[in-house]
C-alpha cells in the first residue's frame, strides 16, 4: 500500500521568494509515480508536475520543481519567485506500480503575502 | 487544451435520493476516475474505468455506487440511496499518455440534507 505525509498543514511565503512543500512516501513497489496538484480556493484540482522513480533528473516545470530524493522517499515542491495566485492548497500524490488510483497526502496550505 | 468538464457543479439532493454525476473526460484518454473530497478532508479514491469496466475500485465504492459509460464521451457516477455522509466534492479525472498523468475535472459538490 502507499502512503503519503505531508507535514506542514499551512506556510507562509513572501511574495517574490521561493518556497518549499514538503512531501515523504512510502511503497514497496518498485516503480512509481509522484504529483503535484494544486487546489485553489475555487475548488478544481490543477495538475503542477510529475515526477517517475526512474528519471535521473527532478522534474520541472516553469517556476516549478520538484527535489526528489529517492533514498529518503521524499519527494518536496519547490516553487520559486512566489506569486499572489500561488496562495492555495498543495497536494502531493502516488501512483504505484499496480494499478492506476492515486493516493494522496493531506495537503498544505499555502499563503502568499505581499 | 482539453479538459475534463462536470455537471453539475452542484447538487442538492435530499437523503435517501438517487443522483448520477455528470463527466466528459478528454477525448483520446483511456482511463477514467471517480475521487471524492469532503470538506477539509484528503482525496480519496473511489473507482478507476477502463475498456468498459471497473479496473480498481475503493472501500468506498460499495453497492450504492456504481460507474457508466453510457455513450462514447459521458462517464457517470451513480449513487443509489444518498446518505448525509455523501455529502463531498466528486471529481472525476482521466489520463493517458507516457506518464498517465491524470486530470480533474472542476468537481460537483453533493450536498445530500
Amino acid at each position: 500500500a502507499q502512503k503519503i505525509t505531508q507535514t506542514q498543514p499551512g506556510m507562509f511565503v513572501q511574495e517574490k521568494e521561493a518556497v518549499t512543500l514538503d512531501c515523504t512516501y512510502d511503497t514497496s513497489d518498485p516503480s512509481y509515480g509522484l504529483f503535484w496538484y494544486k487546489q485553489p480556493s475555487s475548488g478544481e484540482m490543477i495538475f503542477l508536475i510529475y515526477q517517475g522513480s526512474y528519471d535521473q533528473q527532478n522534474a520541472t516545470e516553469g517556476r516549478y520543481s520538484l527535489n526528489f530524493q529517492k533514498a529518503r522517499k521524499s519527494a518536496n515542491l519547490v516553487i520559486s519567485a512566489s506569486q499572489l495566485g500561488d496562495s492555495a492548497m498543495y497536494f502531493c500524490a502516488m501512483r504505484g506500480e499496480y494499478g492506476n488510483k492515486l493516493v494522496f497526502g493531506a495537503g498544505t496550505i499555502l499563503r502568499v503575502k505581499s | 487544451e482539453p479538459e475534463v468538464t462536470q455537471t453539475p457543479s452542484h447538487q442538492v439532493t435530499q437523503m435517501g435520493q438517487e443522483v448520477i454525476l455528470r463527466c466528459v473526460p478528454i477525448s483520446n484518454h483511456l482511463y477514467f476516475y471517480w475521487y471524492r473530497q469532503i470538506l477539509g478532508q484528503k482525496v480519496e479514491f473511489l473507482v478507476s474505468f477502463y475498456n468498459n469496466e471497473i479496473s480498481e475500485k475503493s472501500e468506498i465504492f460499495d453497492d450504492q455506487f456504481s460507474v457508466e459509460r453510457p455513450d462514447g464521451s459521458n462517464f457517470t457516477l451513480k449513487i443509489r440511496s444518498t446518505k448525509l455522509e455523501d455529502s463531498a466534492m466528486y471529481f472525476c479525472a482521466s489520463s493517458g499518455g507516457v506518464t498517465d498523468t491524470q486530470y480533474f475535472g472542476p468537481g460537483t459538490r453533493l450536498t445530500v440534507l
